[in-house]
């Protein structure tokens, strides 16, 4: 399976920090893409690295792939608490199908 | 926000009972997704459409079927609903002119509680 690993399963920090999250992935992938989910809301996708590229901007969001060691990491700078949500990574290979990680819960205190 | 629409967003049923869940899309995108949420194993997909009447399986399939009879409807239906199947269940759509870097638009969920 080339599911997604999320680390850590859970974070907490306080507002003003930088929350930093990571994904392990098991096979080659395509792409691999972020999302985030409010309690009782989907998936909101926040940003898509190709295996070709190593790093990637958008906004307070800085996302990292690394291809040789299947893993990628998100951070989020300078939080604020409407970040408190799960994260989750998704990993596409040689399909339309996204696989997706267990998925990390910030908590971001005011 | 993609405009999708899963209605309804909650139901309470009894095990053995058909249900039938539905997912409309606005943005005649031509690939269509039905996961499962729970506690422990994050997003799995059940079934998902490349296209009226073309879909597949997913990773947990079993006692799920679907059908596309037109672009913007998606239909995930319980033929025998089953406790295990208590769970929210998202739909999501995505475009197929980007091929495989393809963002998915989720829905709200359906929460589906059987009892």
């Amino acid at each position: 399976s080339q599911q997604g690993e999320e680390d850590p399963q859970a974070l907490s920090i306080q507002e003003g920090e930088n929350a930093t999250m990571n994904c392990s992935y098991k096979t080659s992938i395509n792409n691999l893409q972020w999302y985030r989910q409010n309690s009782g809301r989907g998936l909101v996708h926040l940003i898509l690295i190709r295996s070709n590229e190593r790093e990637k901007h958008s906004g307070r969001l800085r996302v990292t792939l690394d291809t040789s060691k299947k893993s990628s990491s998100l951070l989020i700078t300078a939080s604020r608490a409407a970040d408190t949500a799960s994260y989750f990574c998704s990993t596409q290979g040689g399909s339309e199908k996204l696989v997706f990680g267990k998925g990390t819960k910030l908590t971001v205190n005011p | 926000d993609a405009g999708i629409t899963q209605s309804p967003r909650h139901k309470v049923t009894e095990t053995g009972t058909p249900v039938t869940l539905r997912c409309h899309q606005t943005e005649n995108h031509r690939y269509m997704y039905w996961y499962r949420q729970d506690p422990g194993h994050g997003l799995r997909l059940i079934h998902y459409s490349y296209g009226v009447k073309d879909t597949d399986k997913g990773e947990v399939s079993d006692g799920y079927s679907v059908s596309r009879s037109k672009t913007e409807d998606f239909l995930l239906t319980l033929e025998s609903a089953t406790s295990s199947q208590t769970s929210v269940y998202f739909c999501a759509i995505s475009e197929a002119s980007m091929g495989h870097n393809q963002p998915q638009h989720f829905g709200d969920g359906t929460r589906l509680s059987i009892l």
